[in-house]
């Protein structure tokens, strides 16, 4: 299996303009978790869906993120406008929801987003 | 939202030595506990996940305790070496989706 794919890997952008990450799940899991890594506050959660469902969108920051999940396999996070202080690392994870909650998480590559 | 603490910070050990370091929640009210292991420029990986009290997984050199009475986890490495740096992130299961609650890390340098 090839893993979480995550694309861009980079991306720099002027302030204003769309910026859209992707994520494509590892075959059968069933979780995706999106995560903004920053100096400043570490990993944070931004948003998962479970079976393409939003689960919990409250780590999002601000109307300007917005995630979708259009397919069991594919995801997407969108920051219209871009703002500088957006610039950061941005995480997928993939994940087999059990009963239990005891599923391990598996990190794509990451994108590294610099926003002028 | 559970807290978790790590400590300490960061640390250095030098080759050979073995060292450990710690994950505090004040609540057991979690799923499972998890460590990942977070190279400098690539990406968090699964190293244990930790469910009963009392709970011990091994890989190799790295090992892992549970203690949910008293509130800690002990992530140990025995026989440090360079390849071991990293940083080591401990994480709750908050819910039964599988929702991580992530500590701050423990950032380990190992010196030859």
């Amino acid at each position: 299996d090839a893993g979480v794919i995550q694309s861009p890997r980079h991306e720099v952008t002027e302030m204003g303009q769309e910026v859209t990450l992707r994520c494509k799940l590892i075959s059968g899991h069933n979780s995706l978790f999106w995560y903004r890594q920053t100096m400043m506050r570490g990993l944070e959660l931004l948003i998962y869906f479970n079976n393409n469902v939003p689960i919990d969108d409250s780590g999002m920051p601000e109307d300007r993120f917005s995630a979708k999940m259009p397919n069991a396999s594919f995801s997407t996070l969108k920051i219209q406008p871009s703002e500088p202080r957006d610039s950061a690392v941005y995480f997928c994870a993939s994940s087999l929801a059990l009963a239990g909650g005891t599923n391990e998480q598996f990190f794509g590559p990451g994108t590294r987003l610099t926003v002028l | 939202i559970l807290n978790v603490e790590q400590s300490p910070q960061s640390l250095h050990v030098q080759e050979g030595d073995s060292t450990n370091f710690t994950c505090s929640f004040p609540s057991s009210n979690f799923y499972a506990l998890h460590w990942y292991r977070w190279e400098t420029a690539k990406s968090p990986e699964a190293l244990f996940v930790m469910t009963l009290n009392g709970d011990e997984k091994k890989k190799g050199r790295i090992s892992a305790t549970l203690n949910t009475k008293e509130g800690y986890s002990y992530l140990y490495i025995k026989g440090s070496q360079p390849e071991d740096s990293a940083t080591y992130l401990c994480a709750l299961s908050a819910d039964s989706w599988g929702k991580l609650q992530f500590g701050a890390g423990t950032q380990v340098v190992v010196t030859p």
